[in-house]
């Protein structure tokens, strides 16, 4: 079956530009997991969705960051004004849960790139 | 301190042989505990779940030692393609969120 999805999959943008990030997870996940992860890093938690309210937002560097799943499926992470620090790739994962419970299951990442 | 900390490596070992290694937990109150394998440029793949009583699938086998707080991943017979970085992701009781190492690199030669 269909995976994790992410778009783009490279994003180059300028200092101080926003930018979208989008999340589509497997069907009938509910829940839905934001990473970051920098070179020679494992990834590091955002923001986690259980259904279309963020349950745990404690990740999430800065308000310039916020991410939605307003239909309890796909998600966006924005982020504003963006700076150089931010590059990274940014990984989706979701996980069926009470299923293997904490198995989370990774989409391909979004590159993310500020000049 | 990190939460999860593993061996960078690299590993170099040749094709047939057995590469193990561990990654040590801070947080007493983990609970699950998992192997990701994640290739160049690629996502985390999920490789094993690691349970209390240690478990083997195929070629690789995880320990978990609660007492001293480390889980282990042990591969036999290498293979060219096992060539990877291993991260461990530890999970805590009552959260969500995974901790994950900074990985273990794993070459295996010819």
């Amino acid at each position: 079956g269909a995976g994790v999805s992410q778009t783009p999959s490279n994003k180059v943008t300028e200092k101080g530009k926003y930018v979208e990030l989008r999340c589509d997870p497997i069907s009938g996940h509910t829940a839905l997991y934001w990473y970051r992860q920098s070179l020679g890093q494992g990834p590091e938690f955002l923001i986690y969705f259980q259904g279309t309210g963020a349950a745990d937002d404690s990740g999430l560097p800065n308000d310039r960051f916020f991410a939605v799943r307003p239909e309890g499926s796909v998600s966006t992470l924005k982020i504003q004004r963006t700076e150089r620090g931010d590059s990274a790739v940014y990984l989706c994962a979701s996980s069926p849960l009470g299923d293997r419970a904490g198995a989370q299951y990774f989409g391909p990442g979004t590159r993310l790139l500020v000049l | 301190r990190k939460e999860v900390e593993q061996d960078p490596g690299p590993f170099n070992v040749p094709e047939g042989a057995t590469v193990a290694f561990n990654c040590t937990y801070s947080n007493s109150a983990s609970q699950s505990f998992f192997w990701y394998r994640q290739d160049c440029r690629k996502e985390p793949k999920l490789l094993m779940s690691v349970y209390s009583s240690g478990n083997e699938d195929g070629r690789f086998t995880a320990q978990l030692n609660r007492a001293s707080q480390y889980i282990s991943l042990l591969i036999r017979d290498s293979k060219l393609s096992d060539s990877a970085t291993y991260l461990c992701a530890v999970l805590r009781s009552n959260d969500y969120k995974l901790s994950f190492g900074a990985g273990t690199t794993v070459t295996v030669r010819a």
